[in-house]
């Protein structure tokens, strides 16, 4: 059973233009969400991460948007450029837990940011 | 400072066999967490070390089993390979505290391709 859904698949943007991708959860028990990046031949790389008691958190160009009502919560890429062109996955998980904290995956969108 | 290592790259083997991965935490890191990558898809939880025990699994099969030593690193033991289990082995490190646990830092993975 797949406990995060991630949507689109793939996406392409022009070099300037916002990226979005998004997720729901299931599991209201979760209450960590990180995003990660991915380039072709290396491990996922955490961009951002959020709790459930804030609604944003923006780091640079990157920010995250959460509805814990909707259980769910999305990434913005602001003026994507060609080098952000990666898969991006999104994840949850319970940050305080003494039986373990995995990351519970979404299944990625590839990103491609045209110039 | 050095991340998370992994060891070898890349492996090769035929069905049946077993197979050791290795894993080096991230400096000051005292829990390990293992994910299978498949081609396409979104790492998948195997399980979670910490103090060198099992601290959760995911649904993975017994033929997948780990270890923790003393400074930290981690080992994963596959058994009786299965054409299945080629894919991109992920280790994760992270610290755990009073408050809980998170970020997790992924290392580039072991590609293992089952022949």
């Amino acid at each position: 059973q797949q406990q995060v859904k991630q949507s689109p698949q793939s996406l392409i943007v022009q070099k300037g233009g916002i990226s979005i991708i998004n997720c729901a959860y299931e599991n209201t028990a979760f209450d960590y969400f990180p995003w990660y990046q991915q380039f072709p031949g290396k491990g996922p790389a955490l961009l951002i991460a959020i709790r459930p008691d804030v609604s944003e958190k923006k780091e640079g160009r990157f920010t995250i948007s959460f509805n814990k009502s909707a259980k769910q919560f999305s990434l913005h890429i602001m003026d994507s450029q060609p080098g952000d062109s990666a898969t991006y996955f999104c994840a949850a998980s319970r940050a305080r837990s003494n039986s373990g904290y995995a990351l519970n995956f979404g299944k990625g969108t590839s990103l491609l940011v045209t110039p | 400072d050095a991340g998370v290592t992994q060891s070898p790259t890349h492996l090769i083997k035929t069905r049946g066999q077993q197979v050791t991965l290795r894993c080096s935490p991230k400096s000051g890191h005292d829990t390990v967490s293992w994910y299978q990558q498949a081609l396409g898809q979104g790492p998948q939880f195997i399980f979670q070390y910490y103090e060198e025990e099992e601290r959760q699994r995911g649904n993975f099969p017994d033929r997948f089993s780990g270890h923790q030593f003393p400074n930290y690193s981690s080992e994963l033991n596959v058994n009786a390979l299965l054409l299945g289990d080629s894919a991109l082995y992920l280790c994760a490190s992270s610290l755990t505290n009073v408050g809980g646990g998170q970020p997790q830092h992924f290392g580039d993975g072991t590609r293992l391709s089952i022949l």
